[in-house]
């Protein structure tokens, strides 16, 4: 149980262009899902919370503009990368609290998406 | 703002040895707790948590950890490594936020497990 999808797994884009990426929460009901993103030999860094028919909460730095999020079901979060740069190109996951089991305080998260902009 | 900071980049044990991955937080209270691990190509998958009570938890795959307060660390243990558990090791904090618990993790240690 508990498994927290992410689609595409992988994507290259031109510079310029706008990419989406998904992140679905198959077996569980997710109010509350976080967008992250790890460069190379660094750790994951917050950008957003998410948060299912709100507007998101951005980290401090992290452009809202350039990070289109959408939490539109209890069970789909998106993350837009608008105009995407080369800059951008990352490795963005995903994670998800189960609705259910809040008080657990846990988050599931997605296998990743590697974006690389040309 | 809470820190967590794991010394060990890289970590080369042998098959059968025991394993100690450190951590170290920063933090006023006592936050939540967590040990990630991270296959290539996979997501994180949690190890184990610790939020309060018994100070040594247990997890999945054989590891440990115990919560010292004193030193403000959470490392994590296991009495004898498999080639199956060469991966990235994060450690991370939570902290309860706006209702919801914001999470901040470790720069990851790597290990690598030898014959």
């Amino acid at each position: 149980g508990a498994v927290v999808s992410q689609h595409p797994s992988w994507v290259i884009c031109k510079s310029g262009t706008s990419v989406k990426i998904e992140c679905r929460s198959l077996d569980f009901q997710a109010t509350t899902m976080f967008w992250y993103r790890q460069f190379p030999k660094q750790s994951l860094m917050l950008m957003a919370t998410s948060n299912e028919g709100s507007k998101a909460t951005y980290e401090q730095g992290v452009e809202k503009d350039k990070f289109l999020i959408n939490h539109a079901s209890l069970t789909l979060s998106t993350l837009t990368v608008t105009s995407a740069h080369p800059e951008d190109s990352s490795f963005y996951i995903c994670s998800a609290r189960d609705r259910a089991k809040e008080y657990q305080e846990t988050q599931y998260f997605g296998p990743g998406t590697r974006l690389l902009v040309l | 703002a809470q820190s967590v900071t794991q010394p060990d980049i890289h970590i080369t044990v042998s098959e059968g040895a025991s394993l100690e991955l450190r951590c170290n937080y920063s933090y006023g209270a006592t936050p939540y707790l967590f040990w990630y691990v991270q296959s290539p190509g996979q997501g994180l998958q949690l190890l184990l948590k610790y939020f309060s009570g018994d100070t040594l938890v247990q997890g999945i795959k054989g590891f440990e950890a115990e919560f010292k307060r004193s030193q403000s660390s959470f490392n994590l243990r296991k009495p004898s490594v498999h080639w199956s558990d060469a991966a990235e090791y994060f450690c991370a904090v939570g902290l309860l936020s706006g209702g919801y618990q914001k999470v901040t993790f470790g720069i990851g240690t790597k290990l690598q497990v030898i014959p």
